[in-house]
């Protein structure tokens, strides 16, 4: 079952902050995240692994709560290049590396 | 250094034909994934190769579906039959391999079935 993302969508004026939260009802190995703008490649922002880690570079952090199976990222003082569709992928583990992919944030940043 | 490359970027196609997709991965990495992305959707996955063993095929919607990757390096995603349904952006991924998890993706091949 594909992870659940929450807002759907969110509008923000620049220099505003956001949060964007991934929930998965299967136990995680690790949570990639992805932005997406439109008709180009998702660009990989950045890797959590189990374990409650916090990762973060310039002003988009990420945490990873492993029991509760959700992460959030988090967007700060938010610029124009932010916009797009931001994806958690996540890894349940096993043989493969697939991602299973959630249902997607679109994130509008207004000057 | 060069990123993931996949050809052709745009395919039209008419219903029945059969099309092939390529994907030539960053150099040196070891895992290969082919996502289908619907428009407005997120990825989901059809494949995964490590060198050229087919390792998941799980994600195939029919057999009318092929991977392959035969040496390692290139893989090419084949559609017997097209339908119109199976219009969509197919991306390939690759990673290093082992603990190095990290998927960077191509621009991916526009598919349209009339």
């Amino acid at each position: 079952q594909q992870p659940v993302q929450s807002p759907q969508a969110v509008i923000l004026r620049e220099g505003e902050d956001a949060v964007i939260n991934c929930s998965s009802s299967k136990a995680l190995y690790s949570v990639h995240w992805y932005r997406q703008k439109h008709g180009e490649a998702p660009v990989f922002l950045m890797i959590l692994l189990k374990g409650g880690e916090q990762k973060g570079h310039d002003k988009i952090s990420a945490s990873f709560n492993e029991k509760k199976q959700q992460s959030s990222l988090y967007l700060t003082a938010s610029q124009l290049s932010y916009s797009g569709t931001y994806f958690c992928g996540t890894r349940t583990g096993g043989a493969t590396n697939k991602l299973i992919f959630g249902t997607g944030t679109l994130l509008a940043v207004q000057p | 250094g060069a990123g993931v490359s996949q050809s052709p970027r745009y395919k039209v196609a008419k219903r029945g034909q059969d099309v092939a997709l390529r994907c030539d991965p960053i150099s040196g990495h070891v895992s290969l994934f082919w996502y289908q992305q619907a428009l407005g959707q997120g990825p989901e996955f059809l494949t995964y190769f490590q060198n050229e063993a087919q390792l998941d095929k799980s994600g195939l919607p029919s057999d009318r579906f092929f991977a392959e990757r035969p040496e390692g390096s290139v893989s090419t995603l084949k559609i017997q039959r097209t339908q119109q349904e199976d219009s969509a952006v197919y991306l390939c991924a690759s990673s290093l391999g082992g603990n190095q998890e990290t998927q960077y993706f191509g621009p991916g091949t526009r598919l349209l079935v009339l």
